[in-house]
């Protein structure tokens, strides 16, 4: 069965870079989430997208922004670059907003 | 900021073991889920209950809920090595979608 897909799976960029980050939800799925998780600690919601329209907005910092496309693919986007955004960037998708969602096996970024 | 809490933050034991792990919460929720996470893996889904139920099971996991309390815990049966892992709590205020998330319980299963 098709999963989340997110790419790259790894990203290694210098304080004050960009990076993006790609996630393709699972086929007929209409919710895209984004999650930043540090080492040790539990997932912390960013940003969510229902029927390409933001959902739902966490603690995305103002150099992140994120959107979904016409084709539900989603990007998350980060700017100016810091030490405390390493961390692993997963996506998820889900059919029903409050149901389950599915994970895909995470962006790890590390900003050196 | 996150309103479900975990205990224990860790779990060690041996196996074969149960292995039991609560979660508490703030608000009204429309259902609660368990996930798990391997190390530096995604997370999976486990099981969903929602806020109408009281018990549910899928294989060795029987998760129960009490709304009046306001937590749920996951009960774990005849533990094996592979289910060392982090286990996540997430409920959805009934207010709207956002899946709020526990601090999770590292579970450790000693062969």
């Amino acid at each position: 069965a098709a999963g989340v897909i997110q790419s790259p799976r790894h990203l290694i960029k210098e304080k004050r870079e960009t990076a993006t980050l790609k996630c393709y939800p699972i086929p007929r799925h209409d919710t895209v989430y984004w999650y930043q998780q540090g080492p040790g600690q539990d997932p912390q919601f960013l940003i969510s997208f229902y029927e390409k329209m933001q959902s739902d907005k966490g603690s995305i910092p103002d150099r992140f922004s994120a959107q979904q496309f016409s084709d539900y693919h989603s990007e998350l986007n980060m700017s100016s670059l810091e030490l405390g955004d390493s961390a692993l960037y997963f996506c998820a998708s889900s059919y029903d907003r409050a149901g389950e969602l599915f994970f895909g096996e995470g962006s790890r970024l590390t900003v050196l | 900021s996150q309103q479900g809490e975990e205990d224990p933050q860790a779990l060690s034991i041996q196996e074969g073991e149960n292995a039991t792990m609560n979660c508490s919460y703030k608000t009204s929720i429309n259902n609660l889920q368990w996930y798990r996470q391997n190390s530096g893996r995604g997370l999976v889904h486990l099981i969903l209950i929602r806020s109408n139920e009281r018990e549910k099971h899928s294989g060795r996991l029987r998760v129960t809920l009490d709304t009046s309390k306001k937590s749920s815990s996951l009960l774990i049966t005849a533990s094996r090595a592979a289910d060392t892992a982090s286990y996540f709590c997430a409920t959805d205020a009934h207010s709207n979608y956002q899946l709020i998330w526990g601090a999770g319980t590292k579970l450790i299963i000693k062969p």
